[in-house]
Formats: C-alpha cells, sequence, structure tokens
C-alpha cells in the first residue's frame, strides 16, 4: 500500500538559517510528490511537485525538493528560511485518479 | 479566478445528529475530493468524484458519503454523528487528470457535542 512518512514531527529553525524537511514514500510505481504548506486555520497551498524529468524541483516562496528514487524521498529545501514560512508542512504522493496521500506533516517553527 | 469554496466554515453539532457539507470547485475542475484532518490522524482521504461518480473512496464507514452534481459542486454528508467525526473537513478540486495539482479550500471545522 501506498504511503508517506515525515520522520520529523517538529522543527525549530532560526531566521535565516537554512530548511530541510525529510519525507520518505512507498508506491510501487513511479510516483507524483508533493509538498504542500498549511498556515493556521487554512487550508493547504501547493509548494511544488514532482512528476517526471529533473529530479530537483524549483517551487514557490524560495522552496525547492530532490526526488531520490534510490533512497525514496523527496525532501523539501530553503536556504534562508523567514519568519513567515512557520507552518505545517505536508509531503504527499499521488497515485492513479488524484488520490493523494499524504504524510503526518512537519510542523516548523521559527525563532527571530 | 475564484478558488475552492466550503461552506459553512463553522458547525457545531451534536452527537446522533447528521450533516451536510458543500463545496464548490474551481471553475473548469471536474474532480472534487474530500478529506478530514485531526490532530491525531492527519489528513486522511475520504473520496473523490469525478463527473458525478465517485471514483475513489478511503476508508470510511459507510456514515460518510458524498455526492456530485453536474455543475461539479459537491456535498458530503455525515450521519449519526460521533464525537470521533469532530475534524476539519477540507476540500480539494483539480482537472481529475493522473497526478493533476490539488487546490484546496479553507475547510469547514466541524465540532460534534
Amino acid at each position: 500500500a501506498q504511503s508517506v512518512t515525515q520522520p520529523d514531527i517538529h522543527i525549530t529553525v532560526s531566521e535565516g538559517a537554512s530548511l530541510e524537511l525529510r519525507c520518505n514514500y512507498s508506491y510501487g510505481a513511479t510516483p507524483y510528490l508533493f509538498w504542500y504548506v498549511q498556515s493556521p486555520g487554512q487550508g493547504l497551498q501547493l509548494l511544488l511537485k514532482y512528476f517526471s524529468g529533473d529530479t530537483l524541483v524549483q517551487g514557490i516562496k524560495g522552496f525547492e525538493a530532490e526526488f531520490k528514487r534510490s533512497q525514496s524521498s523527496f525532501n523539501l529545501r530553503k536556504p534562508s528560511v523567514h519568519w513567515s514560512d512557520a507552518a505545517e508542512y505536508f509531503c504527499a504522493v499521488g497515485t492513479s485518479y488524484d488520490k493523494v496521500i499524504f504524510g503526518p506533516g512537519t510542523s516548523l517553527s521559527v525563532i527571530p | 479566478k475564484a478558488g475552492v469554496t466550503q461552506t459553512p466554515r463553522y458547525l457545531i453539532k451534536t452527537r446522533g445528529q447528521q450533516v451536510t457539507l458543500s463545496c464548490s470547485p474551481i471553475s473548469g475542475h471536474r474532480s472534487v475530493s474530500w478529506y478530514q484532518q485531526t490532530p491525531g490522524q492527519g489528513l486522511q482521504f475520504l473520496f473523490e468524484y469525478f463527473s458525478e461518480t465517485q471514483r475513489n473512496k478511503g476508508n470510511f464507514p459507510g456514515r460518510f458519503s458524498g455526492r456530485q452534481f453536474s455543475n461539479s459542486r459537491s456535498e458530503m454528508n455525515v450521519s449519526t454523528l460521533e464525537l470521533g467525526d469532530s475534524a476539519l473537513y477540507l476540500c480539494a478540486s483539480s482537472l481529475g487528470f493522473e497526478g493533476s495539482e490539488a487546490f484546496f479550500g479553507q475547510g469547514t471545522r466541524l465540532t460534534v457535542v
């Protein structure tokens, strides 16, 4: 069965520091991979997605993610975190017919 | 273009009642998916509708049902509410093709007392 794990429940970083959020997936075929962000009381916003091709994907708000098939990973990175990046981040894998399986999420806190 | 609209934003119901939530997708989107979000279980897929047909279903009891209308608007119904049904219910719309991007509404916060 498809599954997504995010090993870090909560991460705290200082503003201006770099960030890496980990994501591992289990899926039999080539997956569609997504990173979403959710601010308190809001819905989810897509940061970036991987379908095929270049394994380094650029997204909005300065985020990028790298797909590593050998490690079944799709880690999210940002070189310099801003206070407004504090939110919940979800990694997700898309299967056929638009069914998306979400990871448990990583809560990001940013220290000024 | 207008985003995904979910109504109402907040609901308080008592155990045993039923509730209907509504989702209006982005114009042109034919797929609507529903998710339940709770602190303990995270985001869980309920079901997905495409062109008025349920195309995918998660592992929820039959008390959870949905439908989609010809204009792609969707409703989700929960009957015989339980305390554990308290959650944020999120709706997402997309073009419905494999791997297409899902756009989420702000959700309906359901509290069962």
